[in-house]
């Protein structure tokens, strides 16, 4: 079955301006997951989504946002952009289980967009 | 705080020789150490993990130990090849109100010398 795609895989912005990047999981997950990854920090969580309602989220500030579709495809924008947004973006997608005690441990991960601020 | 680390940026080890890579972590509250492998241009993809309440899993050529004592994770990859080269992330996945999450290192970059 395919994997999870990214949209745009590139983009150059400059700052103040916004951003917005699609995620589509694998299908059958509902639960999509958004990290930002720079050299200097690793993979840092932004949010999860599972049916459409954020159930965590990370220490980002609001200019970061996201949400998450009926057909469990995930937007996450990025406004007011600044210099240090310039990260490579990544989704991973996940079965997810509401209510679930324990996970598997696994996520999916897509190859992620990589945005430049100018 | 929280805070899953690496003891070494980058590895290089002889094609057919074990690898270890290794990785602290702070907080025993989590059900799930995760590996994970990033090859350049592609994203993190999952190779193998283990439970908290488990000491060692094996996989094909690698196993994980987990040292809940001194929280301590590895990875150990036999006979690396090649195809090893790449940033490998180690992660603690954990449960909070039902759902989990997941908090990653900053990788160790393994080089496979020919």
């Amino acid at each position: 079955k395919a994997g999870v795609t990214q949209t745009p895989r590139y983009l150059i912005k400059t700052r103040g301006q916004q951003v917005t990047l699609s995620c589509s999981p694998i299908s059958g997950h509902r639960s999509v997951s958004w990290y930002q990854q720079t050299p200097g920090q690793g993979l840092q969580f932004l949010f999860e989504y599972f049916s459409e309602t954020q159930r965590n989220k990370g220490n980002f500030p609001g200019r970061f946002s996201g949400r998450q579709f009926s057909n469990s495809r995930s937007e996450m924008n990025v406004s007011t952009l600044e210099l240090g947004d310039s990260a490579l973006y990544l989704c991973a997608s996940s079965p997810g289980r509401q209510g679930r005690i324990s996970n598997t441990g696994e996520l999916f991960f897509g190859e992620g967009s990589r945005l430049t601020v100018l | 705080g929280e805070s899953v680390g690496l003891h070494l940026p980058t590895l290089s080890v002889q094609e057919g020789d074990n690898s270890i890579i290794n990785c602290a972590y702070s907080n025993s509250a989590s059900d799930y150490f995760i590996w994970y492998k990033q090859e350049s241009g592609k994203g993190p993809q999952f190779i193998i993990d283990i439970r908290s309440n488990m000491d060692k899993r094996q996989g094909q050529r690698v196993t994980v130990l987990l040292n809940k004592t001194v929280k301590h994770l590895s990875l150990q990859i036999a006979a690396t090849q090649p195809g090893d080269s790449a940033v490998y992330f180690c992660a603690e996945s954990k449960t909070t109100s039902g759902t989990y999450k997941y908090i990653f290192g900053t990788g160790t970059r393994l080089k496979v010398l020919a």
